[in-house]
């Protein structure tokens, strides 16, 4: 079962950062958090994970708070193709299985 | 980066006939490949896990018989959807892992419609 709770859909305009949360307030000590994405009609896209330290890479920053109850993922620049449906998933590293909840809906506007 | 195939990508058939869909990992050994099942407008909700060389493990409220699973290789996954009905009209996605701690790659999926 899903584990984690977002918001269903949020508007970001074009060039500005995009500011998607997440919350996971019963994840336990070894468990990760993952972020996708889901491109309309596409297989979803990995895009960072982290287990409590914040993470970068080039395409965005994970952001997790020190109690591990919620996190944050920044895409800095948003571009119209980064319109899509963004998952957040927790996951136990011991287990492989990811359990998709309902994700945020992100549309960038010109 | 890891690339995860899936052939076909779109697939026509009629009612009681079975299909079958292949999932690769072109890249790299996959120790464990997954499907999914999204419905128009909703989420991915997982079916198996496929371990190669074992039977695949069901989640609850899948039916084994009617999804069979096979993993013949590390690189090779199917999904044969048996005695297809319109109700089994859905995208199908498979993904996979290198192991434990690794992330997983998805693939492209298959739209499977049944006439």
């Amino acid at each position: 079962d899903a584990k984690t709770t977002q918001p269903p859909s949020m508007d970001c305009a074009e060039g500005r950062a995009a500011n998607l949360p997440c919350n996971h307030s019963t994840i336990s000590g070894n468990e990760y958090v993952y972020w996708y994405r889901q491109i309309h009609s596409q297989g979803p896209q990995y895009i960072i994970h982290g287990l409590k330290n914040n993470e970068t890479n080039e395409m965005a920053s994970l952001i997790i708070t020190e109690d591990r109850k919620s996190s944050t993922l920044i895409l800095p620049h948003a571009t119209l193709r980064d319109t899509a449906v963004y998952y957040c998933i927790v996951r136990l590293t011991l287990y492989n299985q990811f359990y998709f909840g309902t994700g945020t809906s992100l549309t960038v506007i010109p | 980066g890891a690339v995860v195939s899936q052939h076909p990508s779109r697939v026509i058939c009629k009612s009681g006939t079975s299909v079958k869909i292949e999932c690769r990992s072109l890249d790299f050994q996959a120790t464990t490949m997954f499907w999914y099942r999204q419905f128009p407008k909703q989420s991915l909700m997982l079916m198996a896990t496929s371990n190669e060389g074992s039977k695949a493990t069901y989640e609850q409220g899948v039916e084994k018989d009617k999804f069979l699973i096979n993993h013949a290789s590390l690189t090779l996954s199917t999904l044969t959807v048996t005695s297809a009905h319109p109700e089994d009209s859905s995208f199908y996605i498979c993904s996979a892992d290198r192991g434990r701690g690794e992330t997983q790659y998805f693939g492209p999926g298959t739209r499977l419609l049944v006439l």
